[in-house]
């Protein structure tokens, strides 16, 4: 089955720890993102990538940190740095071109941090 | 940098009664996409507009992009109960990154048997 993959499904953490959400996708797509979403907030992206090696900071991209080695893979680190870390992740992946392309979106990582 | 919003934020019918969202833009869209998102699930595609004045329709469901190209709307027909969840637009705007949407905060649907 093609789509994406996210784990854990939930993750617990104490205040000052680094922790690093995965994200795999097997969809053959250039393009992957990171949203974090809060209630009554939708959704607001983190980081997005367009190719392997490349990624640009979205619009609350603060306290976070992702790196694009594979075409298949897009960790986001929530970082220390972070005030408000506690949130609903999702990773979401896109084919790359002139046009812009729906998102595919995994289950997503429910972080809490204390 | 740009604004999408929303409203209503909730909606609560009665099974049968039809419900509308609106999404209006602070810029010009070049296109829109409608995701909805089941309760304590993740957002799924439902369509994209991308011609002004363009109106699309998926069974129940009616898509229309403003002659603007600013705003849009969701019009669902005679609800159902599987039609609970929360519906997002995300636009992107015109001369913008291919890959940079922005949502707007949902209209939160529920149904009433």
């Amino acid at each position: 089955d093609g789509g994406i993959t996210q784990s854990p499904k939930y993750l617990f953490r104490k205040e000052g720890q680094n922790v690093t959400l995965s994200c795999e996708q097997n969809l053959n797509h250039d393009a992957m993102y990171w949203y974090r979403q809060d209630p009554g907030q939708g959704l607001r992206l983190i980081y997005y990538s367009q190719i392997v090696n490349d990624f640009q900071k979205g619009d609350i991209a603060e306290g976070y940190s992702v790196s694009r080695e594979k075409k298949e893979s897009f960790p986001l680190t929530v970082t220390s740095a972070q005030k408000n870390p506690t949130a609903f992740y999702l990773c979401a992946s896109s084919h790359r071109g002139a046009d812009s392309y729906e998102q595919y979106f995994g289950p997503g990582t429910r972080l809490t941090v204390t | 940098g740009q604004q999408v919003m929303q409203i209503p934020q909730y909606q609560h019918v009665q099974e049968g009664e039809d419900f509308t969202t609106y999404c209006n833009s602070s810029t010009t869209l070049s296109n829109i996409q409608w995701y909805k998102q089941r309760p304590g699930g993740h957002p799924v595609f439902l369509i994209q507009l991308v011609k002004s004045g363009e109106v699309k329709k998926q069974k129940r469901l009616t898509f229309q992009f403003g002659e603007a190209k600013k705003n849009s709307s969701l019009h669902i027909t005679a609800t159902q109960t599987t039609d609970v969840g929360t519906y997002f637009c995300a636009g992107r705007s015109s001369g913008g990154s291919n890959y940079k949407l922005t949502f707007g905060k949902g209209t939160l649907l529920t149904v009433n048997p």
